[in-house]
C-alpha cells in the first residue's frame, strides 16, 4: 500500500511566523497535492505538482507556498501564518497513470495563535 | 472552476439500515469519481470509483451509480454496521495528466447506531 508520511502531526504556530509542513512518499508517484479541510468546508486544494521541481496553484494558494525539491518530496510553506489557516492539512500522491485514486497521509492538525 | 456538491450533509441510522449519498458536479469535463472514507481520526481511504463510460458499479456492499447527462452520482450502503461510521467524500476529476486536479465535496457524515 501507498506510504504517504507527514510531518508534523501537530503544530501550534503564532500569528505571523513562518511554518513549513512536510510530505515524504516511497511510492514513486509523480503527483502530490495539499489539501486543507475544515468544517463545513470539506477538503480545498492549495497546491499540487506533477513533476519534481514545479509546482502548479489550486483552488486556494493564497498565503500558501510549495515545493517540490524531489519526487518524494513535497512541502508546504506558510510565510507569514494567520488565524485564518488554522485546520487540518492533508497530503496526498497519485501515479496519474491509469488508477488515479489518492493516497493521503495522516495529516497535520495546525493551530494559527 | 468544478464544483462538487454533496448531500446530505449527515446521516444518523441504526445498524442495518441502508443509506444514499447524493452528488452532483458541474464540469462536464470531469471522467472520473473515486469515493473516500474517512474514519473519526485517520486519514481518507479509497473506496469505490466510476469512470463517465460506466453507469453502475458494486463492490461489496457499496454500490455507485452515475447519469452523465443529469452530472449527477449517488452512492448507496447496505446493511450498514457501526464500523461504517465515517465522513465519506466524493471527488471529481479530469483524467490523468497535468490537468489532474481532483475536487471534493464538502463530505457526508455517516454515523451508524447498534
Amino acid at each position: 500500500e501507498a506510504a504517504v508520511t507527514q510531518s508534523p502531526r501537530s503544530k501550534v504556530a503564532v500569528t505571523g511566523g513562518k511554518v513549513t509542513l512536510s510530505c515524504h512518499q516511497t511510492n514513486n508517484h509523480d503527483y502530490m497535492y495539499w489539501y486543507r479541510q475544515d468544517t463545513g468546508h470539506g477538503l480545498r486544494l492549495i497546491h499540487y505538482s506533477y513533476v519534481a521541481d514545479s509546482t502548479e496553484k489550486g483552488d486556494i494558494p493564497d498565503g500558501y507556498k510549495a515545493s517540490r525539491p524531489s519526487q518524494e518530496n513535497f512541502s508546504l510553506i506558510l510565510e507569514l501564518a494567520s488565524l485564518s489557516q488554522t485546520a487540518v492539512y492533508f497530503c496526498a500522491s497519485t501515479s496519474g497513470v491509469s488508477q488515479n485514486t489518492l493516497y493521503f497521509g495522516a495529516g497535520t492538525r495546525l493551530s494559527v495563535l | 472552476g468544478e464544483q462538487v456538491e454533496q448531500l446530505p450533509s449527515s446521516l444518523i441510522v441504526q445498524e442495518g439500515a441502508s443509506v444514499l449519498i447524493n452528488c452532483s458536479y458541474t464540469d462536464s469535463a470531469s471522467v472520473y469519481f473515486p469515493w473516500y472514507k474517512q474514519e473519526p481520526g485517520k486519514r481518507l481511504q479509497f473506496i469505490i470509483d466510476i469512470r463517465s463510460n460506466m453507469e453502475r458499479k458494486q463492490n461489496q456492499r457499496l454500490t455507485l451509480l452515475f447519469d452523465k447527462k443529469t452530472k449527477h452520482l449517488s452512492l448507496h450502503i447496505t446493511a450498514t454496521q457501526p464500523g461504517d461510521s465515517a465522513i465519506y467524500f466524493c471527488s471529481a476529476s479530469r483524467g490523468s495528466g497535468g490537468n489532474y486536479k481532483p475536487t471534493f465535496g464538502k463530505g457526508t457524515s455517516l454515523v451508524v447506531h447498534p
